[in-house]
């Protein structure tokens, strides 16, 4: 089947200029991840989304980061004003959001330069 | 704080010269350990769950085992086409809800 999806691929922006990324969870799963790889770093926790509970954002480094998911399934993670730092790639990840074991797929990843 | 701590970070194999790739761990309390395989331009590939000390779990030439404080993967006789970078990751009981928390990696290469 289907797996996750993000679009676009690559994004190339302005210092300064706002972005938004996009994630398509497999059919189905209930929990929705970001995570940020950077170079030479592993990857790192963004935000969580699991059913309509209030979503996990512990992971957001600053508030030029948001994200939704709306109708419980396509998500959007928005950076404002975006930095050099900014750079990297960005992983989406979904699972079922089982008790007992909890496998999260991800999506091939955006990455984004910042310029 | 959890952690996790993979080595080596790049390892270089002749074709058929079996090894092994390091996880170690701290965390709080581990409700699984998870393996993905990346290559270039991909998002990680699950591989494996391990959940309780002892257990093992075995995928063509790839054989991970799991103790208390850290995680093996073994990889028995391989190919070119195993190298990749192998992520390790955990998910802990409590408090930290399902977020996986990643180690840097072990970039391998097989050479023929």
């Amino acid at each position: 089947g289907a797996g996750v999806s993000q679009s676009p691929s690559n994004k190339v922006t302005e210092k300064g200029k706002d972005v938004e990324l996009r994630c398509d969870p497999i059919s189905g799963h209930t929990a929705l991840y970001w995570y940020r790889q950077s170079l030479g770093q592993g990857l790192e926790f963004l935000i969580y989304f699991q059913g309509n509970s209030a979503p996990d954002k512990s992971g957001l480094p600053s508030d030029r980061f948001s994200a939704e998911r709306t109708g419980g399934s396509v998500s959007t993670l928005t950076i404002q004003r975006t930095q050099q730092e900014d750079s990297a790639v960005y992983l989406c990840a979904s699972s079922l959001a089982r008790v007992d074991t909890d496998t999260q797929y991800f999506g091939p990843g955006t990455r984004l330069t910042v310029l | 704080e959890d952690q996790v701590t993979q080595s080596p970070e790049a390892l270089r194999l002749q074709e058929g010269e079996s090894s092994s790739l390091n996880c170690s761990y701290t965390v709080s309390g581990l409700r699984g350990l998870f393996w993905y395989r990346q290559d270039p331009g991909k998002g990680p590939e699950f591989l494996f769950t391990l959940y309780s000390a002892g257990e093992e779990k075995e995928k063509e030439r790839l054989k991970a085992t799991l103790t208390k404080k850290e995680s093996f993967l073994h990889i028995t006789a391989p190919k070119p086409e195993d190298s990749a970078t192998y992520l390790c990751a955990v998910q802990i009981l409590t408090g930290g809800g399902n977020k996986l928390t990643f180690g840097t990696g072990t970039q391998l290469k097989v050479e023929l």
